[in-house]
């Protein structure tokens, strides 16, 4: 079953506190990204991997930092959270024949 | 200045009652236009991509139709199980269109 898997899907962490979200896929796609949603300003893209060890911002990369060094994995890092990092995160693949993201389950993330 | 607007933010109809939401672009040289469907709390489901204006995509009781300034999804005779929140996206026309952008949705409550 084509997955795009991340963890954790739940997470409550203090101002400053070093956090890692995991996103894996089994899909075997060039691209990925991560988004945040918040109510009223829909889905932001953060940042975009092109391909493994080829990264780029997107409209809200300010305060993470994301790594791509293999095709499957694509963790995006918060080095120093803050309460408005507070947010639903996604982290997608691109199915680069149709143009259809695929996305994960989503993360929520209370920073306090 | 928002890429993409959607209408109406929330829109409840009467089980069987036909309606449609609109979702309007203001990017240029449109690379595609693509509808998901999100259910509380999971990520974005795929629904329609569209590339050009006067296409249509169908899919049971969804239409997708697309002009050179805005889509519509049209539903017909809907399903409490098609009760959620629609978002529409567009692709970045520039060179790389690696960059989607995402409007805030329409939330869909279909009364049986």
């Amino acid at each position: 079953e084509a997955q795009v898997t991340q963890n954790p899907r739940y997470l409550i962490t203090v101002t400053g506190k070093k956090l890692t979200v995991t996103c894996s896929q089994n899909m075997n796609h060039e691209y990925m990204s991560w988004y945040r949603q918040d109510p009223g300003l829909g889905l932001r893209q953060i940042y975009y991997s092109m391909n493994v060890e080829v990264t780029d911002k997107g409209d809200v990369p300010e305060g993470y930092k994301v790594s791509r060094k293999e095709k499957r994995n694509f963790p995006l890092i918060l080095e120093s959270p803050s309460p408005n990092q507070t947010s639903l995160y996604f982290c997608a693949n691109l199915n680069g024949e149709t143009g259809e993201l695929f996305f994960g389950e989503g993360s929520r993330l209370t920073v306090l | 200045e928002d890429q993409v607007t959607q209408s109406p933010e929330a829109l409840r109809l009467q089980e069987g009652e036909s309606s449609s939401l609109n979702c309007s672009y203001t990017v240029s040289g449109l690379r595609g236009l693509f509808w998901y469907r999100q259910d509380p709390g999971k990520g974005p489901e795929f629904l329609f991509t569209l590339y050009s204006a006067g296409e249509e995509k169908e899919k049971e009781r969804l239409k997708a139709t697309l002009t050179k300034k805005e889509s519509f999804l049209h539903i017909t005779a809907p399903k409490p199980e098609d009760s959620a929140t629609y978002l529409c996206a567009v692709q970045d026309p520039s060179n790389t269109g690696n960059q989607f952008y995402f409007g805030t949705g329409t939330s869909l409550t279909v009364i049986p």
